[in-house]
């Protein structure tokens, strides 16, 4: 069973640069979450997809930051205009709909340095 | 407001003895799920064990255990006999009951294990 796999795994890019990292959950998911953690803190909340639809977003994704899931297979995180305050982890997990424990899977997470 | 409270930011343990990592949470809901991930230096969050607030017994997953006291809304793990491998950032988290059931994390706590 193939895992969450993320890529690239790091990132370092230029104030102002956009950049774009992908996530390919487990197959069978049809849940996927985007999630950003900074350092010495355990991940917050981005956004969240059901199969296509991005069904809700946290406040913390300000304009700059655009999510993608075309025909609910992989998904994109787009952030525009990079700051420095972007600096962080940005980790996908995926789960698959069901009525038990609906258990997250995470990826390796890109490590995004903004310089 | 739903929260996590992890109070021990770092722990130490000796090899094959076994460690307590606390883990308090703050709910409204009769329905919620409580895990507990690892996260090595390498980044990845890997999923241990889960919880759910209707479960009469404590979850065991191998050498991890959950000590679940709903009165005292706390969730505990037990990590028994501890090895070298387990130095690592340990998150509770608890899964939200809304149109996401997005997770909330804790801050996390760092074990280190000596040989």
């Amino acid at each position: 069973d193939t895992g969450v796999s993320q890529d690239p795994r790091h990132k370092i890019t230029k104030r102002g640069q956009n950049v774009t990292f992908r996530c390919d959950p487990i197959s069978e998911h049809n849940r996927l979450y985007w999630y950003r953690q900074t350092l010495g803190q355990g991940p917050e909340f981005l956004t969240y997809f059901q199969n296509e639809a991005q069904l809700e977003k946290s406040r913390l994704l300000s304009d700059r930051f655009s999510a993608e899931r075309p025909k609910g297979s992989f998904s994109t995180l787009e952030i525009q205009r990079t700051e420095q305050g972007d600096s962080a982890m940005y980790l996908c997990a995926s789960s698959l709909e069901d009525r038990g424990t609906d258990t997250q899977y995470f990826g390796p997470g890109t490590r995004l340095t903004v310089l | 407001a739903q929260k996590i409270t992890q109070t021990q930011p770092g722990m130490f343990v000796q090899e094959k003895e076994a460690v307590t990592l606390d883990c308090t949470y703050d709910t409204s809901d009769q329905s919620y799920g409580l895990f507990w991930y690892k996260q090595p230096s390498s980044g990845e969050m890997i999923f241990l064990i889960y919880q759910g607030s209707y479960d009469e017994q404590n979850a065991t997953e191998g050498r991890y255990s959950l000590n679940f006291q709903k009165a005292r809304k706390s969730a505990n793990l037990v990590i028994s006999a501890s090895q070298l491998g387990d130095s690592a950032m340990y998150f509770c988290a608890m899964r939200v009951m809304d149109s996401s059931y997005k997770l909330i994390f804790g801050s996390g706590t760092r074990l280190l294990v000596r040989p």
